[in-house]
């Protein structure tokens, strides 16, 4: 099946510190789309963007699909920011999504 | 802005009982999937549902799972004989197609004694 690595695994910023976080994938894909889990375990759609660049305030997100990786931006970012950020992609039939292991990200004050 | 929904948020049983998770998916969409998160781990894909029926199924889907639409809104995931291992946090989703955005449900804890 298809393969998603994302990384950094963990990353650690001060409040108002950009970062950026990688998702690649093995093969073509019809869907991307990142997560962030909050503290709650609640899954937060950010983007779906199988290819191209979208942006939502201080978030944007670029995915190269002839390239098969994913760039989540985060600017400026506050301690609501903590918590995992997933990226998933379509799997061959087009039906399930394939998550990353997730990349936990903790902003400290 | 239209949501899916999950109840309840968390279900405590012990185990060989059986549960019924219920979502009840945004109206317009017709595919609905069951995803599971044990703690800690990434989210896994269990099944997907298209048209009365199930269109594909993870290995982790075995006998002990079945999915059900009892009527127009509810989507349905029952475990007929929980295990231990069965505690995770089940999220439902929907979707207007194949290979479109999925919105995810907030989850319920299934925890399993």
């Amino acid at each position: 099946g298809i393969q998603v690595e994302q990384s950094p695994p963990d990353l650690i910023l001060q409040e108002g510190a950009n970062s950026t976080l990688r998702c690649n994938f093995s093969d073509s894909v019809n869907n991307l789309q990142w997560f962030h889990q909050n503290p709650w375990g609640q899954l937060i759609n950010l983007f779906y963007i199988p290819s191209g660049t979208k942006q939502n305030g201080r978030l944007s997100a670029t995915t190269v699909a002839t390239e098969r990786y994913s760039l989540l931006y985060i600017s400026s970012s506050q301690t609501t920011d903590s918590g995992v950020y997933f990226c998933a992609v379509d799997s061959n039939s087009g039906y399930a999504l394939n998550f990353g292991k997730g990349t936990s990200l903790l902003v400290t004050p | 802005e239209p949501e899916v929904t999950q109840t309840p948020s968390h279900q405590v049983t012990q185990m060989g009982q059986e549960v019924i998770l219920r979502c009840v998916p945004i109206s317009n969409h017709l595919y609905f999937y069951w995803y599971r998160q044990i703690l800690g781990q990434k989210v896994e894909f269990l099944v997907s549902f298209y048209n009365n029926e199930i269109s594909e199924k993870s290995e982790i889907f075995d006998d002990q799972f079945s999915v059900e639409r009892p009527d127009g809104s509810n989507f349905t995931l029952k475990i007929r004989s929980t295990k231990l291992e069965d505690s995770a946090m089940y999220f439902c989703a929907s979707s207007v197609g194949i290979g479109r955005e999925q919105y995810f449900g907030p989850g319920t804890r299934l925890t399993v004694t």
